[in-house]
């Protein structure tokens, strides 16, 4: 079983429609994170949480809604989709602070159409 | 404004030949930097990393250069085979805010 697990794998959606991404790691790691890649764009942060009471927004939040249910759980939620939230969306998880790596799931293709 | 840049959308060798991929920034808070390496349908995977106190950092067939007055990285894949085929994105980590920031990756194929 992977270490981080991401579900759905796969989703297409309608504008409008609310959307919830679940991830779960294994790992032990107290921060994680949510990233979006985008052709030429690279990896995106969208959310982090370096513990269950601290959620910080990342560099495109805006759109997007994170929970973090407990050290090992974290969402993202789109409340209302729309077409440009068309994404490949990856959950990662660290354990502290300073340069180690990240650790990411296998990621959420999500289209809005 | 992005941060860290990857100039080079795609790159194309002959198995056995030396691979260079490059990456610049501009922010001079990043104290460490890491290259991660993605197939197709698979997430990200740490590759190499190096800290911005050293100038190279080798690790088997792959090996990471800093040159800080140019803001500048690249990663050297020697020899080239097959496998090393995917996508790798370099990121800079600001330990102030405790983020990673990625380039917009460069797609290798490595032709046998």
């Amino acid at each position: 079983d992977a270490d981080v697990t991401q579900t759905p794998r796969n989703r297409i959606t309608k504008t409008g429609k609310r959307i919830m991404l679940e991830c779960s790691q294994t790992k032990g790691h107290d921060r994680m994170y949510w990233y979006r890649q985008d052709p030429g764009l690279g990896l995106r942060l969208i959310y982090y949480s370096f513990d269950v009471k601290d959620i910080n927004k990342g560099e495109i939040s805006d759109g997007y809604s994170v929970s973090r249910q407990a050290q090992a759980k974290f969402s993202l939620s789109l409340e209302s989709a729309i077409p440009n939230q068309t994404a490949l969306y990856f959950c990662a998880t660290k354990q502290g602070a300073g340069g180690g790596e990240l650790f990411f799931g296998e990621g959420s293709r999500l289209t809005v159409l | 404004d992005q941060q860290v840049k990857q100039n080079s959308p795609s790159l194309s060798v002959q198995e056995g030949r030396i691979s260079i991929l490059n990456c610049d920034y501009t922010n001079s808070m990043f104290d460490y930097f890491l290259w991660y390496k993605k197939y197709p349908a698979e997430g990200p995977t740490f590759l190499i990393s190096i800290s911005s106190i050293k100038d190279k950092n080798e690790d088997g067939r792959f090996t990471v250069f800093l040159n800080k007055s140019a803001k500048h990285l690249s990663l050297h894949i020697v020899p080239s085979q097959p496998g090393d085929s995917a996508v790798y994105f370099c990121a800079g980590n600001n330990n102030a805010g405790n983020m990673l920031t990625f380039g917009g990756g460069t797609r290798l194929m490595v032709k046998p």
